[in-house]
């Protein structure tokens, strides 16, 4: 079955630098979410798509940006970037509002480095 | 204090234990439950959805949900090495945000 497509799976970036990390979601599925998990960390939720408007926002710095395009397809844009944004980003699907199911998959994540 | 909390571990139990893993949350507005999987540098697994108190039973993996305490569990039964991983229970309201709240994860080991 297919799953959630993130990419690219590493980056490394400097300090004061730009980032744009993609998201594919799983076919069909209407909600896209993006999560943010330091090392040693849980996931904390960021910001989140249905229908390509923005649906919810969580912890997000003022810094980032995110967008959900027609295809589906979202990114994470992030700029001004700091040591501590080094972390993991995962993205997440679901078909919650379609299914009414709450069930999000997670695809494999994006490790970005700040040097 | 976290809204979910959950026992970080480490928990080392060999081969073929029956492992609990626990969580408590703290706010009533929570009703659905799940538990994922995460392997090292690796995306979280879904393993469990359960939105009523009761248990719910798949393969080896069973949860439990007590609203009433505000208690969740996670059996694995017949425990094998390749269940070695980090365990996050994560909550969602029934209403309003959509996003998942999560516990701080159980790094579980287990001997061969």
């Amino acid at each position: 079955a297919a799953g959630v497509i993130q990419s690219p799976r590493h980056l490394i970036k400097e300090k004061r630098e730009t980032a744009t990390l993609k998201c594919y979601p799983i076919p069909r599925h209407d909600t896209v979410y993006w999560y943010q998990q330091g090392p040693g960390q849980d996931p904390q939720f960021l910001i989140s798509f249905y229908e390509k408007m923005q649906s919810d926002k969580g912890s997000i710095p003022d810094r980032f940006s995110a967008q959900q395009f027609s295809d589906y397809h979202s990114e994470l844009n992030m700029s001004s970037l700091e040591l501590g944004d080094s972390a993991l980003y995962f993205c997440a699907s679901s078909l919650e509002r379609t299914s009414g199911s709450h069930e999000q998959f997670f695809g494999p994540g994006t490790r970005l480095t700040v040097l | 204090q976290k809204e979910v909390e959950q026992d970080p571990g480490p928990l080392s139990v060999p081969e073929g234990a029956i492992v609990s893993l626990n969580c408590t949350y703290s706010n009533s507005a929570f009703q659905y439950f799940m538990w994922y999987r995460q392997y090292s540098r690796k995306g979280p697994e879904l393993l469990m959805y359960t939105y009523s108190s009761g248990n719910k039973e798949d393969g080896r993996f069973t949860a439990q949900v007590d609203k009433s305490s505000k208690y969740i569990s996670l059996f694995i039964r017949d425990s094998q090495p390749s269940d070695s991983a980090t365990y996050l229970c994560a909550t969602l309201m029934d209403t309003g945000r959509r996003a998942l709240t999560f516990g701080s994860g159980t790094r579980l080991q287990v001997q061969p």
